[in-house]
């Protein structure tokens, strides 16, 4: 089984429709993040939790929102979906730097989003 | 805030040729230095990564990296590809800090020809 699992893993969707991406893991990470790719744009910052409490803003979080149920779990919802929100939508977990100073993330596997 | 900038988006290459991909970045305080590799339809992995010693490392599948602090740059290199290197890499930076956020670079697409 995956360390960090992203549900749904593909999901066409219209406009203006509500859609929450989840995703969960088993590393026993403090942080999580949400990260979106666009061909040619790379990977850039939605929204990122360090820990149950904590929620910050990232690069490009407009139109989206984020909930951190647990310390395993962190979601991500588009309220209101719009079709320059398709994109392949990736979660991932990192340790507390403040106890290992690794900086990795670990990936899930993707959700790619289609908005008609 | 930290920029990642990888200088080219597409390399095409053949089987047992050697690679070198640019990556540099702009921050001016300790940084942390990271590939990741993602193989079509897959999710990103660890190639290597840098903290601090040895400026250059080792990861994995043959691949290193080298650190030249004093032009900001990370490039990853490969003596001879192969096929199943095919891939798209990215480079990605964040800072020394603890509460900073990894930054990623745009994405190099490497197709290695049999």
């Amino acid at each position: 089984d995956a360390d960090v699992t992203q549900t749904p893993r593909n999901r066409i969707t219209k406009t203006g429709k509500r859609i929450m991406l989840e995703c969960s893991q088993t590393k026993g990470h403090d942080r999580m993040y949400w990260y979106r790719q666009d061909p040619g744009l790379g990977l850039r910052l939605i929204y990122y939790s360090f820990d149950v409490k904590d929620i910050n803003k990232g690069e490009i979080s407009d139109g989206y929102s984020v909930s951190r149920q647990a310390q395993a779990k962190f979601s991500l919802s588009l309220e209101s979906a719009i079709p320059n929100q398709t994109a392949l939508y990736f979660c991932a977990t990192g340790e507390d730097r403040r106890r290992s100073n690794t900086g990795e993330l670990f990936f899930g596997e993707g959700s790619r989003l289609t908005v008609l | 805030a930290q920029s990642v900038s990888q200088h080219n988006h597409h390399v095409i290459l053949s089987e047992a040729a050697s690679l070198e991909l640019g990556c540099n970045y702009s921050y001016g305080g300790t940084v942390n230095l990271f590939w990741y590799v993602q193989y079509p339809g897959q999710h990103l992995q660890l190639l290597l990564k840098y903290f601090s010693g040895d400026p250059l490392v080792k990861g994995i599948k043959g691949f290193e990296a080298e650190f030249i602090k004093s032009k900001f740059s990370f490039n990853l290199r490969k003596p001879s590809v192969q096929w199943s290197d095919t891939a798209e890499y990215f480079c990605a930076v964040n800072a020394g800090s603890g509460y900073s956020t990894l930054t990623f670079g745009k994405g190099t697409m490497l197709l290695v020809s049999p």
